[in-house]
């Protein structure tokens, strides 16, 4: 079993409609965890940056942990055509000088 | 926000010959930055950790002679992939954290893509 799961998609939506990415991991010493947005041929950007278990919203855009059932989720409200890209998840298990265990990614097409 | 630098963007080589890529952080000081390898449709695999002043600590299965790193100075790492071949083809993104923001933001480079002739 890999360290994290992600559904690789593709998953096609209208605009407007309501997103929701996953992730599933299998480390339960995972505390950070992060949502990238990469658009073709350029590098990750982040999105939303959760430690431990809960909520945060930012704009169209809610993180959710669940660390008992180690899953994760990100919700796109109201989704855009710009929101159209890949969505990696990332996971680390402290913050000091360690890299990020990647999902695949999940490729998103939004249309209008 | 911080800004991390890579170049060349992208490289055509011929096979046998080495590439070096080049990644800075611009407005921060990066005492760690990281390697990683994105195949078409895959996901980012972390190759090495480079450390400025020291060695870089490469994952299980990485050619440290194939992939020389080297962290100078607290701003620039570089990657080169020597003996290049066409199974080297690949998009090499590194990264590196702002402990100075606080957050210990990870920043992403744009992505060095290179093809093996």
């Amino acid at each position: 079993q890999k360290e994290v799961e992600q559904d690789p998609g593709p998953l096609s939506v209208p605009e407007g409609a309501i997103v929701s990415l996953n992730c599933t991991y299998s480390n339960s010493a995972f505390q950070y965890f992060m949502w990238y947005r990469q658009y073709s041929r350029k590098g990750p950007e982040l999105l939303m940056y959760t430690y431990s278990s809960g909520n945060k919203e930012d704009g169209r855009f809610t993180a959710q942990v669940d660390k008992s059932s180690k899953y994760i989720s990100l919700f796109i409200r109201d989704s855009q055509p710009s929101d159209s890209a890949t969505y990696l998840c990332a996971m680390s298990a402290n913050q000091a000088g360690t890299a990020l265990i990647f999902g695949k990614g999940t490729t998103l097409s939004v249309s209008s | 926000g911080a800004v991390v630098s890579q170049h060349p963007s992208w490289v055509i080589c011929k096979s046998g010959t080495s590439v070096k890529i080049e990644c800075r952080s611009l407005d921060f000081q990066a005492t760690t930055m990281f390697w990683y390898r994105q195949f078409p449709k895959q996901s980012l695999m972390l190759m090495a950790t480079s450390n400025e002043g020291s060695k870089a600590t490469y994952e299980q299965g990485v050619e440290k002679d194939k992939f020389l790193i080297n962290h100078a100075s607290l701003t620039l790492s570089t990657l080169t992939v020597t003996s290049a071949h066409p199974e080297d083809s690949s998009f090499y993104i590194c990264s590196a954290r702002d402990f100075e923001g606080n957050t210990g933001e990870l920043f992403f480079g744009e992505g060095s893509r290179l093809t093996v002739l």
